[in-house]
């Protein structure tokens, strides 16, 4: 079965760019029909989506952080990436990557999560 | 401010059933069959227990389920149970012109 696990630095300082790559075991991140996505959880609070990306190349992001996420794939590494450019406090929450369909956007499996803080 | 508005809270015994709502509008609730929930337990990750508004994968009990009128769709649990007790979020498509996929605040299941 496909298993999803996230991995980058668990500091950030403000201003800089976060950076987290999933990586995707049990399964080739090219096969079709999936979207490869980034959610976010502050703590206590809700789940945010932050974007999602097709093996083609092909993404999707929440307006409100457009202007600064970048989500990109590296298929011979069967892993998807993500940037987020300027952050502040506001940014630190845990980080999920999730796999959803492309007929219908519901998540499964996600990855357990890593605790990103922005701080200096 | 979360786009699908949940209750904060609900509450039930064991054996018993609850339902939780889960209120959007015209542009993704009302206008797509493709609400799911999640459930979550302090430090764990989102686990998809329903999805298409009502079909429920491989593994989930069928003490849950899901179903939508209108704008709002809403997710019942019967003969709950301890291990019930979570966070549930609920998520909905909307549409490429806008958010592309929405959560709900969540809401916090407490079983008596």
């Amino acid at each position: 079965q496909v298993q999803l696990q996230e991995s980058g630095p668990g500091l950030v300082k403000p201003s800089q760019t976060l950076s987290l790559t999933c990586t995707v075991s049990g399964g080739s991140i090219s096969s079709g029909s999936y979207y490869w996505s980034w959610i976010r959880q502050p703590a206590g609070k809700g789940l945010e989506w932050i974007g999602r990306i097709y093996t083609s190349g092909s993404t999707n992001y929440n307006p409100s952080l457009k202007s600064r996420v970048t989500i990109s794939v590296d298929t011979s590494k069967n892993q998807f990436s993500l940037k987020l450019s300027s952050v502040t406090a506001a940014d630190t929450a845990v980080y999920y990557c999730a796999r959803s369909t492309v007929i219908g956007d519901w998540f499964d499996p996600w990855g357990q999560g890593t605790l990103v803080t922005v701080s200096s | 401010q979360s786009a699908l508005t949940q209750p904060a809270s609900v509450s039930g015994s064991p054996g018993q059933s609850i339902t939780i709502s889960c209120t959007g509008t015209s542009s993704d609730v009302g206008s797509y069959n493709l609400v799911s929930w999640y459930q979550q337990h302090p430090g764990k990750a989102p686990k998809l227990m329903i999805y298409e508004v009502s079909k429920r994968p491989s593994g989930v009990s069928n003490r849950f389920s899901g179903s939508k009128s209108g704008n709002t769709a809403s997710l019942t649990i019967s003969g709950l149970q301890a291990e019930d007790e979570a966070d549930y979020y609920c998520c909905s498509y909307a549409g490429s012109s806008t958010f592309d996929v929405v959560f709900g605040g969540g809401t916090k299941l407490t079983v008596l």
